[in-house]
């Protein structure tokens, strides 16, 4: 009963470097989100795909690139690493009803 | 107007209040919404479902008001274990949070 899994669940990164965030859900669900959340913060989505083939910038998609050709995975990209990325990213699929399903987050740290 | 806005918070109430929180949305096609609790550093679970005009589970009772576009949250006889963020949700293609109301229940 796997549901979200996201890996890996820390990581710290060099300014410049680049990392795959992975996400992949079992449930078969078209729409797939990645967010991230700063101390204190609210979540603010950065990608959401709708679907295999198809994804579509969020609030602050700047510094990432998604891509989707799976149903089940939704890789999250950074190819520069900033300190301004240093967050908590989530990842998130959503049924037909629209309830959210959330993998345990992944901390990133870039120094 | 934001697409999800929320009571911005903080609330500190003592164990045994009442206390509630509303969720105002701009979407007015909207059909469903939900509630969600996050602990700190965890991921966000869902505490309530909301498809008519409300619903009830024990102490949490959800309310749609569709004329005024808002959603309010409930809460009963505070628990120290209710302190937590609730999040809410209005499902749409772009899936964006309110940027949560923190609640602190204390003995």
């Amino acid at each position: 009963n796997a549901g979200v899994t996201q890996t890996p669940k820390f990581r710290i990164l060099k300014i410049g470097q680049s990392m795959t965030l992975q996400c992949t859900q079992d449930m078969n669900h078209n729409y797939m989100y990645w967010y991230r959340q700063d101390p204190g913060m609210g979540l603010k989505l950065i990608y959401y795909s709708v679907g295999a083939g198809i994804t579509d910038k969020g609030e602050v998609p700047n510094g990432y690139n998604v891509s989707r050709s799976t149903t089940e995975d939704f890789p999250l990209r950074l190819e520069l690493a900033a300190p301004s990325q240093t967050s908590v990213y989530f990842c998130a699929s959503s049924s037909n009803t629209g309830e959210l399903f959330f993998g345990e987050g992944s901390r990133l740290t870039v120094l | 107007r934001k697409e999800v806005e929320q009571d911005p918070g903080p609330f500190n109430v003592p164990e045994g209040a009442t206390v509630a929180f509303n969720c105002t949305y701009s979407n007015s096609a909207s059909q469903s919404f939900f509630w969600y609790r996050q602990d700190c550093r965890k991921e966000p679970k869902l505490l309530m479902s909301v498809y008519s005009s409300g619903n009830e589970d024990g102490r949490f009772t959800a309310q749609l008001n569709r004329a005024s576009q808002y959603i309010s949250l409930l809460i009963r006889d505070s628990k120290l274990s209710d302190s937590a963020t609730y999040l809410c949700v209005v499902p749409h293609n772009d899936m964006r949070f309110g940027a949560g109301t923190r609640l602190t229940v204390k003995p």
